[in-house]
């Protein structure tokens, strides 16, 4: 197991309504990075977050948006629910650091996930 | 156009017999190659690595390897264990970070 916790598991919502997702990282990690997986797919990258802040971006809308807590732990909130929003949220932790010669290390962690389905 | 093309879709392999599992990528600023193992209803579990061409990484049955612009995981006399789905994964840097995942390998290993 990697020591990232995620929560709830499940969770049903409606169309139009707001969620909050919870992400516990990995001891020691500073990078936290939301996916969206839908079923048969690989995770989509939602976004990263870096010491707090957001330092990376996939092509979802603003509606999507999260938070990293002083302890690392972060949320992700989406907005206006939409039917095609149900999937798997994975949040993975990682540490972003460079490693001797400036290279960086993008190993990341994943958490079991939430199921959300919007109906 | 940042991609990341997995094949084959699905894999059935008879208990040792050998194959490898492909991996082609385009993307700005790599910043690594990676392999995730996932199993049904679970998030992906970090395999490898891979950060240069000509680099290999190996674990038990599984080696990694990576080109230019591919890479490959062979599976050596693999177990009905080793049957999971087999992601690949790029990360890449353009003033921001970004993550591209393929669409994964389904494996199976018969008994």
């Amino acid at each position: 197991e990697t020591g990232v916790t995620q929560s709830p598991t499940h969770l049903i919502k409606t169309r139009g309504q707001q969620v909050t997702l919870r992400c516990s990282s990995q001891s020691g990690h500073n990078t936290v990075s939301w996916y969206q997986q839908a079923l048969g797919q690989g995770p989509q990258f939602i976004f990263q977050y870096y010491r707090e802040e957001e330092n990376g971006r996939g092509n979802f809308p603003p509606r999507f948006s999260g938070l990293q807590f002083p302890n690392y732990s972060s949320e992700l909130n989406v907005n206006a629910l939409e039917l095609d929003d149900s999937a798997l949220y994975l949040c993975a932790s990682s540490t972003l650091r460079l490693a001797g010669g400036s290279r960086e290390t993008h190993e990341q962690f994943f958490g079991p996930g939430t199921r959300l389905t919007v109906l | 156009e940042d991609q990341v093309t997995q094949s084959p879709e699905a894999l059935r392999l008879q208990e040792g017999e050998s194959s490898s599992l492909n991996c082609s990528y385009t993307v700005s600023g790599l910043r690594g190659l990676f392999w995730y193992r996932q199993d049904p209803g679970k998030g992906p579990e970090f395999l490898f690595t891979l950060y240069s061409a000509g680099e290999e990484k190996e674990k038990e049955r599984l080696k990694a390897t990576l080109t230019k612009k591919e890479s490959f995981l062979h599976i050596t006399a693999p177990k009905p264990e080793d049957s999971a789905t087999y992601l690949c994964a790029v990360g890449g840097y353009s003033g921001t970070y970004k993550y591209i995942f393929g669409t994964g390998t389904r494996l199976k290993v018969l008994a």
